[in-house]
C-alpha cells in the first residue's frame, strides 16, 4: 500500500530565515505529486505540483519554490521566509483515478 | 472555470442528529470527478469518497451517504446518527480527469462541523 510522509512536522523559524520541508511517497511510482498551503482557519491553496522528476509548475508567484530531485520526493522551499508563510503544508499524491492523498503534515510558524 | 461552494461555514448539532452538508460545483468538463475530504482536529486530510461524473448513483457507507445530482450540480454529504468523533472540517473538491489532461483539484473553502454530546 502507499503512504505519504512529511516533515518536519512542527517548525518555528525566524523571519529571513530558510526553508526546507521534505515529502515523500511509498509504494508507488511516478505519482503526481502537490504542495498546499492551508491558513488557519481557511481553506487549501495549491502552491506547486509536479508530473514528474525535475518538472514543477507554480501556482502562486510568491517567495516559495519546489523541486523534485526524485521520483518520489517533493521538497517545498523558501530562501527567506515572510510571516504570512506560517501556515499548515500539506503535501499530497494523486493515484491514476484521481484521487488524491495527502500526508500528515507541517505546521510552520514563523516569528 | 472550475469552482466548488460549499455555503455552509459552520454546521453545529447535537449527537444522535442527521446532518447535511452541501456542496454545489461548476466546471464545462464532461469528465470530472467529486471528492469528500475529512480533515479532523490533528490535521490530516482523510479521503471519504471519490464519484466519476458518468455514476449519479447514490452511496451509502455506515453513517455516511451522499447525494450526487448532475441536474443541480450538488453533491452532497449526510451523515445520519452524527457522533462526537465526526467534528472536523469537511471539504468537497472537484477534480479534473486525469485522462484527459488535467491535474489539478479544485477545494471548497470547508465546513466546520461541531457535533455536541
Amino acid at each position: 500500500s502507499q503512504t505519504i510522509h512529511q516533515w518536519p512536522a512542527t517548525l518555528v523559524q525566524p523571519v529571513g530565515s530558510p526553508l526546507s520541508l521534505e515529502c515523500t511517497v511509498e509504494g508507488t511510482s511516478n505519482p503526481n505529486l502537490y504542495w498546499y498551503r492551508q491558513a488557519a482557519g481557511r481553506g487549501l491553496q495549491l502552491l506547486f505540483y509536479s508530473v514528474g522528476i525535475g518538472q514543477i509548475s507554480s501556482e502562486v508567484p510568491q517567495n516559495l519554490s519546489a523541486s523534485r530531485p526524485q521520483d518520489r520526493q517533493f521538497i517545498l522551499s523558501s530562501k527567506k521566509l515572510l510571516l504570512s508563510d506560517s501556515g499548515f503544508y500539506l503535501c499530497a499524491w494523486r493515484n491514476r483515478r484521481g484521487t488524491q492523498y495527502f500526508g500528515p503534515g507541517t505546521r510552520l510558524t514563523v516569528l | 472555470a472550475q469552482k466548488v461552494t460549499q455555503a455552509q461555514t459552520e454546521i453545529s448539532v447535537v449527537e444522535k442528529e442527521d446532518v447535511t452538508l452541501d456542496c454545489v460545483y461548476e466546471t464545462r468538463d464532461t469528465t470530472y470527478y467529486l471528492f469528500w475530504y475529512k480533515q479532523p482536529p490533528s490535521g490530516e486530510l482523510v479521503f471519504l469518497i471519490r464519484r466519476n461524473s458518468f455514476d449519479e448513483q447514490n452511496e451509502i457507507s455506515g453513517r455516511y451517504s451522499w447525494n450526487f445530482q448532475k441536474s443541480t450540480s450538488s453533491f452532497n454529504f449526510t451523515i445520519t446518527a452524527s457522533q462526537v468523533v465526526d467534528s472536523a472540517v469537511y471539504f468537497c473538491a472537484l477534480s479534473e480527469a486525469p485522462d484527459t489532461g488535467g491535474f489539478k483539484t479544485i477545494f471548497g473553502a470547508g465546513t466546520r462541523l461541531f457535533v455536541k454530546a
